[in-house]
């Protein structure tokens, strides 16, 4: 069975400092995708970051990285100098290269205190 | 470019009617997607569709049907609405491959009571 696991349902964070959501998967396949996308109050869902199964090194998108342990299953994202905006509803998610079907996790909602 | 719209955005149905959520990309997108959101869960794929004229049921498939005959639109038909089918829908598109960005629409708030 593919599924996706987010242990911390909710998280605060002070702004400009730094915050860790954790993320684990579990599948059987070798190839695949994984995603962190945000949901903002206004529920629209938008890309933060996205990481290829095959790639060894982490993928960086200005303030996001991940820390991606392919033998530990385990794909988390930090989020650096915090800001306002970052508050929102965050899903880990995964799709295998063969796969039709995108996995989400529940989700963690991370507010960010001024 | 819209990217994808859905309408409507709110709708309130009694037990039993039905209705027809749209959606609409504007990406020539070859992947379309319906999910559902139901309160402090993720996303499940309901249907999804690789093309025009194609389509396939996702984990949550039961009360619900889809027809895709143009690239553009992918609507989702609710028969006999049931109070369990009370969430929020999302479409989403995704360009030649599945494991490319998908790109979502703002969302249908749907409740039956």
């Amino acid at each position: 069975a593919q599924t996706v696991t987010q242990s911390q349902p909710e998280m605060s964070v002070q702004e400009a400092e730094t915050v860790t959501l954790s993320c684990t998967y579990d599948t059987s396949e070798s190839n695949y995708y994984l995603f962190w996308y945000k949901q903002p109050p206004s529920r629209q869902m938008i890309l933060v970051i996205r990481q290829e199964a095959y790639k060894q090194q982490n993928a960086t998108e200005n303030r996001f990285s991940v820390n991606f342990q392919k033998a530990a299953k385990s794909f988390s994202l930090k989020i650096s100098d915090s800001q306002l905006g970052d508050t929102a509803m965050y899903f880990c998610a995964f799709i295998t290269f063969t796969g039709n079907q995108f996995y989400f996790g529940t989700g963690t909602s991370l507010t960010v205190i001024p | 470019n819209a990217g994808v719209t859905q309408t409507p955005k709110f709708r309130i149905l009694k037990i039993g009617q039905s209705m027809t959520l749209q959606c609409t990309q504007d990406m020539n997108h070859n992947y379309m997607y319906w999910y559902r959101q139901d309160p402090g869960m993720g996303l499940k794929l309901i249907y999804y569709s690789v093309g025009a004229g194609i389509t396939d049921k996702g984990e949550v498939p039961n009360g619900y049907n889809v027809s895709r005959s143009t690239t553009e639109d992918f609507p989702l038909r609710l028969e006999l609405a049931a109070p369990s089918q009370t969430s929020v829908y999302f479409c989403a598109s995704s360009y030649i491959y599945s494991y490319n960005e998908q790109f979502f629409g703002p969302g249908t708030r749907l409740t039956v009571l």
